[in-house]
């Protein structure tokens, strides 16, 4: 089975603190992507890799970076957080040839920035 | 950019019947459209996907349809059962790239016994 695995569950930061939220797959997909989900507003995507060191921004990349070293891990950065990222954090994969099976996504992690 | 319209926020129906969702894209027609079911506080389950070339695609008691003329999706759920009461999400590739894969809002389907 295919497994996208986010580092945390739930996650209680401060304001202005920096933060990172990792996400490991272990299917050797090229494609990675970083989504927020609110209520009302849908999944919402962030950035997107489709390689190492590659990244594309996304519908809403403002007060967010990226980072893919390597193939299987993608993080999503935080540069200084704010109450309205407080939010839930869904990382996805998908093979090279996309158009296939879908995405595989993580469990999520609600983020409260207080 | 492609904008998705999942035109009904939620939908009530019998246990039993048939439950059909509609996704609605506004732009170019995508390469391809999926359908994702979202259980509350869990990432998204892929289900179904269907080519811009294909018209129907089915699933065991899952069927869906593309119709690039009308730039709309249909989801089907056959002889529903409380357990399929979820979020159903469709989501198109855009942009322009295969890789960005924009979603609707999603539909929340209630079953009722």
């Amino acid at each position: 089975d295919v497994k996208v695995t986010q580092s945390s569950r739930y996650l209680v930061k401060r304001t202005g603190e920096k933060v990172f939220l990792e996400c490991v797959q272990d299917m050797d997909h090229e494609n990675m992507f970083w989504y927020r989900q609110d209520p009302g507003l849908g999944l919402r995507l962030i950035y997107f890799s489709y390689d190492v060191k590659m990244k594309e921004k996304g519908d809403i990349p403002e007060g967010y970076s990226v980072s893919r070293e390597k193939k299987e891990r993608f993080s999503l950065i935080l540069e200084s957080a704010s109450t309205n990222q407080t939010s839930m954090y869904l990382c996805a994969s998908s093979p090279p040839d996309r158009g296939l099976v879908g995405a595989f996504f993580g469990q999520g992690t609600r983020l409260t920035v207080v | 950019s492609q904008k998705i319209e999942q035109n009904s926020e939620a939908l009530n129906i019998q246990e039993g019947k048939t439950a059909t969702l509609t996704c609605n894209y506004t732009n170019y027609s995508p390469a391809y459209l999926q359908w994702y079911r979202q259980d509350p506080g869990r990432g998204p389950v892929f289900l179904l996907l269907i080519r811009e070339n294909e018209k129907e695609k089915r699933k065991e008691r899952l069927k869906v349809t593309f119709d690039t003329t009308l730039k709309q999706s249909l989801f089907h759920i056959t002889a529903s059962q409380p357990a399929d009461s979820a979020t159903y999400l469709c989501a198109v590739n855009s942009g322009g790239s295969n890789y960005k894969l924009t979603f609707g809002k999603g539909t929340l389907l209630t079953v009722n016994p």
